[in-house]
């Protein structure tokens, strides 16, 4: 069965300390892998596609990386206004399914 | 109003009374999504439209029922609701490419009592 696995569930940051968030994924044949960043009570804001292993996405204290069973999200000298949870989600072959992570909820504390 | 917008916000219903979800997307996309999203749960999808018509069903109960009238509107129709069902109710819009990405809107929090 397709799965994607988040880890860690949760993790607390100083200000400025970096880290990476990790999603591991089973689904055969990727379309595409997403991260969203979702605050609390709010929809998930989009923030990456990556569509094949070795490519990299950046976006300002953010950088994305695809291997060919898992995606890491690497947060540079994070600051309070990083906190969020961050889901993944992949693009099933037939097109129309995404199946999505529980999250990770990041906490930065100043 | 840019992005997809979603109405109500917040709703809190009984067990025995009937509402709707109304989702619009000003993207210019063909395909709309209906999530639910659990705490400590992955978004769960319930139903998709591609060009109006339903590709998807999750397996969603029948007093779940959506409604499709143009590609830029979603609705989901609510009836004879649990307090289970209680939980985020998001839309997502996509564009026709092969990996295009879903944007989302804002939810509307579905409290049943």
């Amino acid at each position: 069965e397709d799965q994607v696995t988040q880890s860690p569930e949760a993790l607390r940051l100083q200000e400025g300390e970096s880290s990476s968030l990790n999603c591991s994924y089973t689904v055969s044949g990727l379309r595409g892998l997403f991260w969203y960043r979702q605050d609390p009570g709010k929809g998930p804001e989009f923030l990456f596609t990556l569509y094949s292993a070795g490519e990299e996405k950046e976006k300002e204290r953010l950088k994305a990386t695809l291997t060919k069973k898992e995606s890491f999200l690497h947060i540079t000298a994070p600051k309070p206004e990083d906190s969020a949870t961050y889901l993944c989600a992949v693009q099933a072959p037939a097109g129309n399914q995404f199946y999505f992570g529980t999250g990770t909820s990041l906490t930065v504390i100043p | 109003e840019t992005g997809v917008t979603q109405t109500p916000r917040h709703l809190v219903m009984g067990m025995t009374n009937k509402k709707s979800l109304k989702c619009e997307q000003h993207l210019g996309h063909n395909a709309m999504y209906w999530y639910k999203q659990s705490a400590k749960k992955p978004l769960e999808l319930m139903f998709v439209y591609n060009f109006k018509e339903q590709t998807e069903n999750n397996s969603v109960p029948s007093r779940f029922s959506p409604e499709c009238p143009n590609s830029s509107h979603l609705f989901l129709h609510l009836h004879t609701l649990q307090p289970e069902d209680s939980a985020l109710y998001l839309c997502a819009s996509r564009g026709a490419g092969r990996a295009d990405t879903q944007y989302f809107g804002p939810g509307t929090r579905l409290t049943v009592l």
